[in-house]
């Protein structure tokens, strides 16, 4: 079983909508993030959590977002969705282990339309 | 704050042949620093990363990275790509301070052809 889920996989949706998009993760790490990718931009950060308390704005925070119910849960919701929010979405998780940062691991990604 | 630059957006070569994609970072403090590789229609896989120590870092797939701290540089070099490296690779940092999160290149895509 893959250690960081991303439910819906793909999701078609109209203007206006909300929208929400769910990460999971069994790995037991602290951190979570969400992306998101466009071509030739890149990931851009939208949010992130260090632990179930302390959540963050990212690059691109506006429009977007985020409640973290758990340490293995962090959802990411557009309350009201609009066309350039047309992307594919990354959650991530991380940790700190022994004083040293490890590497982010990424989800399967949530390919998000918006008509 | 930290920023990334890639420095080819497109990087075309023939199989066998080596390459080098180029990454430039800007940080006032201490990094940490990564390459990420994108297979067609997947989510992204570590390739390597820059803790300390060394700075020839070696990674999968034949990757090698060298982080030059003078030139703030981070490139990634493979000496004979095949047909299989073709992938979209994004390189990645973050500051070594608590409460920081990896800033992304705006990545490279590298066709390899026969």
């Amino acid at each position: 079983d893959a250690d960081v889920t991303q439910t819906p996989r793909n999701r078609i949706t109209k203007t206006g909508k909300r929208i929400m998009l769910e990460c999971s993760q069994t790995k037991g790490h602290d951190r979570m993030y969400w992306y998101r990718q466009d071509p030739g931009l890149g990931l851009r950060l939208i949010y992130y959590s260090f632990d179930v308390k302390d959540i963050n704005k990212g690059e691109i925070s506006d429009g977007y977002s985020v409640s973290r119910q758990a340490q293995a849960k962090f959802s990411l919701s557009l309350e009201s969705a609009i066309p350039n929010q047309t992307a594919l979405y990354f959650c991530a998780t991380s940790d700190v282990r022994d004083g040293t940062y490890n590497e982010q691991f990424f989800g399967p990604g949530t390919r998000l339309t918006v008509l | 704050a930290q920023s990334v630059t890639q420095l080819d957006s497109q990087v075309p070569v023939f199989e066998e042949a080596p390459v080098e994609l180029r990454c430039n970072y800007s940080s006032s403090v201490s990094v940490y620093l990564f390459w990420y590789v994108q297979y067609p229609n997947q989510g992204l896989q570590l390739l390597l990363k820059y803790l300390s120590g060394s700075t020839l870092v070696k990674g999968i797939n034949g990757f090698e990275a060298e982080f030059n701290k003078s030139q703030t540089s981070f490139h990634l070099r493979k000496p004979s790509v095949h047909i299989s490296d073709t992938a979209e690779y994004f390189c990645a940092v973050r500051s070594n301070q608590a409460g920081t999160a990896l800033i992304f290149g705006k990545g490279t895509t590298l066709s390899v052809s026969s």
